[in-house]
């Protein structure tokens, strides 16, 4: 069963927009991590969340965590037609990589 | 530095015949994974190892086997492939808890 739900499944914005995925999740996680997929191949590790922090940066992006909401949102600033991609949020319950992912959400960003 | 590596990266099957998909690491990472992806779906976990000569059952065991005989090296078995099998497949190693995901094999089983 998949742990997160991530919404919206799909979006469409132009170069310069910001994009924001958020994801929801079920039970208690250690840590909740966000990945890209370029269409065909395998997942990059963009960050990492743990559940004592609320907030995190890495350049473009920011993601938020709020353990009470079990939720989490991860914000592209400025975004770039390389952008252009799958972003899966995946949780961690016990710190061993044994990720949950969500179905993802497909980015398109148009040039 | 080849970082995940899976072979092979396509494959047709027939309904009964078995394969193995095999993936290598060379970051020494002691956890390794594999999870498939279906279309409309996030990843899920088939079977994972927390070391050289350990293997456990993930998500959906079901239909599949593993081997962690050396560290680097983390195998998938099929012994008789069946059509829900149809998939693409990820392999990926940890060392602290974010995955290193090979490029994906993708199998189709007729």
């Amino acid at each position: 069963s998949q742990q997160g739900e991530e919404d919206p499944q799909a979006l469409s914005i132009q170069e310069g927009e910001n994009a924001t995925m958020n994801c929801s999740y079920k039970t208690s996680i250690n840590n909740l991590q966000w990945y890209r997929q370029n269409s065909g191949r395998g997942l990059v590790h963009l960050i990492l969340i743990r559940s004592n922090e609320r907030e995190k940066h890495s350049g473009r992006l920011r993601v938020t965590l709020d353990t009470s909401k079990k939720s989490s949102s991860l914000l592209i600033t400025a975004s770039r037609a390389a952008d252009t991609a799958s972003y899966f949020c995946a949780t961690d319950r016990s710190n061993t990589g044994k990720l949950i992912f969500g179905q993802g959400t497909t980015l398109q960003v148009k040039p | 530095n080849a970082g995940v590596t899976q072979t092979p990266k396509f494959r047709v099957l027939k309904t009964g015949q078995s394969m193995t998909l095999l993936c290598a690491q060379d970051m020494n990472h002691e956890y390794m994974y594999w999870y498939r992806q279906d279309p409309g779906m996030g990843l899920r976990l088939i079977h994972y190892s927390v070391g050289e000569g350990t293997t456990a059952k993930g998500e959906v065991p079901d239909g599949y086997n593993v081997s962690r005989l050396k560290k680097q090296n983390f195998l998938l078995g099929l012994e008789s492939a069946a059509p829900s099998q149809t998939s693409v497949y990820f392999c990926a190693s940890s060392y602290t808890g974010e995955l290193f995901f090979g490029e994906g094999s993708r199998l189709t089983v007729l």
